[in-house]
Order: C-alpha cells, then sequence, then structure tokens
C-alpha cells in the first residue's frame, strides 16, 4: 500500500496476557520507528530501526517489551505480561534514510488491557 | 533531556478566522522540526517539516517558521475552516549517539466552529 500499515487496529487483552502489533512500513523505506501515546498526550519514542538493525531502544519502558524487524521490512512490537498501564495507542512510523526526510505514520493500534 | 511545549493547549476559533499555534523546545542541537496534525482514532499526518537550517516552510494556508537559537516555532493557520478542526502536534528531531528520533509536545486541539 502507499501508507504505513498498522494491525490489528484495536487489540483488547486481559492483564498478564502477551500481545504482538504488526507495522507495515512504507516500501522501500528503511527507516521504522515505534511510538506510545497515551490519552491526551504526544506520542514518546520507544525505538528506531534502520533496516533489521535496531539502533535505539532506549525508549522500551520495561523488558516486557521487545521489538523486532528481522528482514527489514515488516516489524513486530510484542509485549509480554501486559500490565494495565501498557494501554496506550501504539503507532509505528517509517521514513527514507536520510535524517532530513519525514517520517510517515500508521493510523495506530488502540490497545486496551483490562 | 530535550522538552517540547505547546501553547495553547485548547483552542476554539470562528470560521475565516487566522490564527497561531506555539511550540518551544529546551534545546536547540535539533536537526529538524515538524507539524503534524492528528484526528480522533486517528495517526499522524505530517504538515510541513522545517530544516534547522531553513527559517520557514509554507504549504497553502499553512506557515511555519522556525527560530532555533531561542528554541520556539509557530503554525499560522489562514483563514481557518471547520475541516481544521483538530489536534496539531509539533516534534523536534535530534540525531545524537547514533538515535534519530521525534521528541514531541502535548498539542494543541483546535476547534473551529461555523
Amino acid at each position: 500500500g502507499a501508507g504505513v500499515s498498522q494491525s490489528p487496529r484495536y487489540k483488547v487483552a486481559k492483564r498478564g496476557q502477551d500481545v504482538a502489533l504488526r507495522c507495515d512500513p512504507i516500501s522501500g523505506h528503511v527507516s521504522l520507528f515505534w511510538y506510545q501515546q497515551a490519552l491526551g498526550q504526544g506520542p514518546e519514542f520507544l525505538t528506531y530501526f534502520q533496516n533489521e538493525a535496531q539502533l535505539d531502544k532506549s525508549g522500551l519502558p520495561s523488558d516486557r517489551f521487545f521489538a523486532e524487524r528481522p528482514e527489514g521490512s515488516v516489524s513486530t512490537l510484542k509485549i509480554q505480561r501486559t500490565q494495565q498501564e501498557d494501554s496506550a495507542v501504539y503507532l509505528c512510523a517509517s521514513s527514507g534514510p536520510r535524517g532530513h526526510q519525514p517520517q510517515h505514520f500508521g493510523d495506530g493500534t488502540r490497545l486496551s488491557i483490562l | 533531556k530535550q522538552e517540547v511545549t505547546q501553547i495553547p493547549a485548547a483552542l476554539s476559533v470562528p470560521e475565516g478566522e487566522n490564527l497561531v499555534l506555539n511550540c518551544s523546545f529546551t534545546d536547540s542541537a535539533i536537526y529538524n522540526l515538524q507539524w503534524f496534525r492528528q484526528d480522533p482514532g486517528k495517526g499522524l499526518t505530517s504538515l510541513l517539516l522545517i530544516q534547522s537550517s531553513q527559517r520557514e516552510q509554507t504549504s497553502g494556508r499553512l506557515n511555519a517558521s522556525l527560530d532555533k537559537s531561542s528554541g520556539r516555532s509557530t503554525l499560522y493557520i489562514a483563514a481557518s475552516q471547520p475541516g481544521d478542526s483538530a489536534t496539531y502536534l509539533c516534534a523536534v528531531r535530534v540525531l545524537t549517539g547514533g538515535g534519530n528520533k521525534l521528541t514531541f509536545g502535548t498539542g494543541t486541539q483546535l476547534k473551529v466552529e461555523l
């Protein structure tokens, strides 16, 4: 597709379950980013990939959060043993390889932990 | 640590008014600044991107300015329309230590009334 695609759009899970969120970046975009957006707040950086290499994971809130991009295209954000505070919208963005290029965002996955 | 602040948090104006949204950031060592629009339940749509060497960018009724030394940017919307109602976010991009991420403000929620 022409834009960044995320699935599922909505996910409800019980506390303690594991979840996996998927991101399909714009074709040819080597940079991929994950952000977490709490209600009424701006997005907060989680992690960044260039191709398959995870170059920055400084924003991941705990070791329960794990992201991968094994073939340098699709990425998966996994959250293990979910907690209520993990409830948020998870946004994925992609961009070209150069820092001056804009980031393009998907519509996000809204995660609710019961 | 980079902090981004947006003022006002919310704004309501009648249709046709010109308006200014403000963004300030604490660390002037930015690579670029990007303005986004977010509609309810949606991802972010990029509006304008200003490189650190630029002073302003224009797209249609939108004009964004950047004063890097004072840590400020403004988004000017001319002749506002009800379709402009959304949350507007500014974000600064830094490229330090191998990182490459956007730091967002909390947004200005704009309502343009008929």
